[in-house]
């Protein structure tokens, strides 16, 4: 079956620390990847997504992901963290495998990022 | 625009009760998703609406029941509410899933405790 390892379960950084939060995943077909952040008490926001081309993404906040096709891996950076970036962090991959009629969205366990003043 | 919002935001129940999560989304998305959120194991799909009048069920869907009211709003009905039902629930909805790059939008969540 699919799953999602997010390795890493609490990460705590001081401010402008650099920040990498691993994911990988087993599946060895073509997959869309995610991370989405939940802030304290709120919902779940889409930080980027990966679905083809450059294997480096970017996306909101300053973050950036990099696709390792290889190492099966949709690792999460950030130079320079914020007290700001206080939030658990999920890593979610999509296959093309239908169940159901459905393109299977798993999500990783979270990890959950304190940073400190 | 509120994109998904979710009722209510916390709940307490006793064992046995019954009880109906609400979502709604102003996106014009086709299909809508609840999902389960348990510590240390991520999300879990309870139930998935492909599209207005289809429902079909996730990966955990015991326990549970949805209605697809219109395009809009999406419900999880929880018939009788047991302990291990305590957990935070999330809706999303998103673009077709037939579009292979459907992204999936998440509400608020609404947290709920079984006694």
């Amino acid at each position: 079956a699919q799953s999602v390892s997010q390795h890493n379960h609490h990460v705590i950084l001081s401010e402008a620390a650099s920040l990498e939060l691993g994911c990988n995943y087993s599946y060895g077909g073509t997959v869309n990847l995610f991370w989405y952040v939940q802030y304290p008490g709120q919902h779940l926001q889409l930080l980027l997504k990966y679905f083809s081309g450059d294997p480096l993404v970017k996306g909101i906040k300053g973050f950036e992901a990099e696709f390792i096709k290889s190492k099966f891996s949709f690792n999460l950076r950030k130079p320079s963290v914020q007290w700001s970036d206080t939030a658990e962090y999920f890593c979610a991959v999509r296959t093309r495998e239908f169940s159901g009629g459905y393109n299977k969205l798993i999500f990783g366990a979270g990890t959950r990022l304190a940073v400190h003043p | 625009n509120a994109g998904v919002t979710q009722t209510p935001k916390f709940q307490v129940l006793k064992t046995g009760q019954s009880m109906t999560l609400q979502c709604a989304q102003d996106m014009n998305h086709n299909s809508m998703y609840w999902y389960r959120q348990d510590p240390g194991m991520g999300l879990r799909l309870i139930y998935y609406s492909a599209s207005e009048g289809t429902t079909d069920k996730g990966e955990v869907p015991n326990g549970y029941n949805v209605s697809r009211l219109n395009k809009r709003e999406f419900s999880l009905r929880l018939e009788s509410a047991a302990p291990s039902q305590t957990s935070v629930y999330f809706c999303a909805s998103s673009e077709r899933l037939a579009n292979p790059r459907y992204t999936q939008y998440f509400g608020p969540g609404t947290r709920l405790t079984v006694l």
